[in-house]
């Protein structure tokens, strides 16, 4: 059971935009900024959204992400088939001394 | 251009530690500013941190793994590692060291390395 809520999986045609979901509770996203990983089958995660809502370079700004109160999401327009993956959010938990948690994953798929 | 890359002695039997190094390139983690963590996956299962630590010695542990885990640095290698006592066929795992700021988060990452825990 994972401190962050994402739903298990997601689905959209090419060209289409998907929005994927992460809820948690007021010690974790109520009080710091969510993280957005992209991970392709047997990589490493991938950073994509730093700070709630910022793209590192060289990430297309078909991907944003916002926050709001203990909830957060992930939007992704014109989806391409290299978007199929799966999608984390990690956010700093201040409880307990303060320790990272994810949400479970979210794995889109490209119709 | 900065790499992190993990290592260690391969598979583990269950009740033994389980050890893992995680060299930097690119950056001397005596410069501060990072700390620097690691994280599992479980064969078909989502991300776990389980502790970071900083160049000074300073660290943060999964409170689930505490009992369990000790991070160490030594900034003469520039690596940090990871000793995981007790284990059991529930810590089979791909193990990520990565590199972590209170600004871009967990940004960058080692390639991972498989852990497979045997009785």
């Amino acid at each position: 059971q994972s401190v962050l809520t994402q739903p298990p999986s997601a689905s959209a045609t090419p060209g289409q935009k998907v929005t994927i979901s992460c809820s948690g509770s007021g010690s974790n996203i109520g009080s710091n900024p969510v993280y957005w990983y992209k991970q392709l089958p047997g990589t490493a995660p991938q950073l994509l959204i730093h700070n709630s809502s910022q793209r590192p370079s060289g990430v297309p700004d078909r991907f944003s992400a916002s926050k709001s109160g203990t909830s957060a999401s992930l939007a992704i327009s014109g989806l391409q088939s290299e978007d199929e993956a799966d999608y984390y959010c990690a956010v700093w938990d201040d409880s307990l001394n303060g320790h990272w948690v994810f949400g479970g994953g979210t794995k889109l798929t490209v119709l | 251009q900065l790499q992190l890359q993990e290592s260690g002695p391969g598979p583990v039997k269950s009740s033994e530690t389980l050890s893992l190094t995680c060299t930097v390139s690119g950056y001397s983690i005596r410069s501060g500013n990072y700390y620097w963590a690691w994280i599992r996956q479980a064969p078909g299962k989502g991300l776990e941190w389980i502790g970071s630590i900083y160049y000074s010695g300073t660290t943060f542990y999964n409170p689930s793994l505490k009992s369990r885990v000790t991070v160490s640095v030594d900034t003469s290698k520039n690596q940090f590692s990871l000793n995981l006592r007790s284990v059991t066929a529930a810590d089979t795992a791909v193990y990520f060291c990565a590199r972590s700021h209170a600004y871009y988060g967990l940004d960058v990452w080692g390639q991972g390395t498989a852990v497979t825990v045997s009785s």
